[in-house]
């Protein structure tokens, strides 16, 4: 089993639509990150969190410590969405990020 | 732009040949990864540095590999002896001490 599991693998929705990304973890971690992914593209870093929830423009990020979950939302998708999102946890046991296999997202308009 | 910069963005090389990359992390910065990526995969990690000190090394990095940060600012990767199977996304990150990872646009790598 992975350290770090992602659902849905693919994820297909009309623009508008509330899309939900899962992330759960097997491992103690210090922080868990989001980060997307476009074809061809380098990777951004959409959030950071070691608690709660982190909100910025139309991207929530939730996590919750006990249960070892974390969770990506995204308001009123729109086909720019489109990219890989992938969760990777800072194990707290050495440096390394432990990454989510991703979850392709694609919006149609 | 005082984001991560890698250098090139593509590389396409010949069985065999020696390739290096470059990465300029942010200048605060005192940690640098470096990731591998091939299509359809997520990123490998492949080595750390907190400043000048390479911390980790994965087993995934096979002597053919060597990663340097002499001063602590700038890293470069070298891969000698390239083999098909090197071809992905080589990714560069830094960031501050337990602070959230920036990355680079990475370099794609491709050996034919």
């Amino acid at each position: 089993k992975n350290e770090v599991e992602q659902s849905p693998q693919n994820l297909t929705a009309q623009e508008g639509e509330f899309i939900t990304i899962n992330c759960s973890y097997s491992v103690g971690i210090s922080a868990l990150h989001w980060l997307q992914q476009h074809p061809g593209g380098g990777i951004v870093s959409l959030f950071m969190l070691s608690s709660g929830k982190k909100k910025h423009g139309r991207l929530i990020a939730t996590i919750n410590i006990q249960e070892k979950h974390s969770s990506l939302h995204i308001t009123a998708s729109h086909p720019r969405d489109s990219a890989v999102y992938i969760c990777a946890v800072r194990s707290r046991s050495n440096y390394q990020l432990i990454w989510g296999a991703g979850t392709k997202l694609i919006i149609k308009p | 732009d005082t984001g991560v910069s890698q250098d090139p963005r593509h590389k396409i090389t010949k069985r065999g040949q020696n390739v290096t990359f470059r990465c300029d992390p942010i200048s605060e910065h005192n940690r640098l990864y470096w990731y591998r990526q091939t299509l359809g995969q997520g990123p490998e990690f492949l080595t750390y540095f907190q400043n000048e000190a390479q911390l980790e090394k994965s087993r995934l990095l096979s002597d053919r590999f060597s990663a340097e940060r002499p001063k602590g600012s700038f890293s470069t990767l070298e891969i000698q002896r390239t083999e098909q199977g090197d071809s992905a996304m080589y990714l560069c990150a830094s960031s501050v001490s337990r602070g959230e990872a920036f990355f680079g646009q990475g370099t794609r790598l491709t050996v034919v």
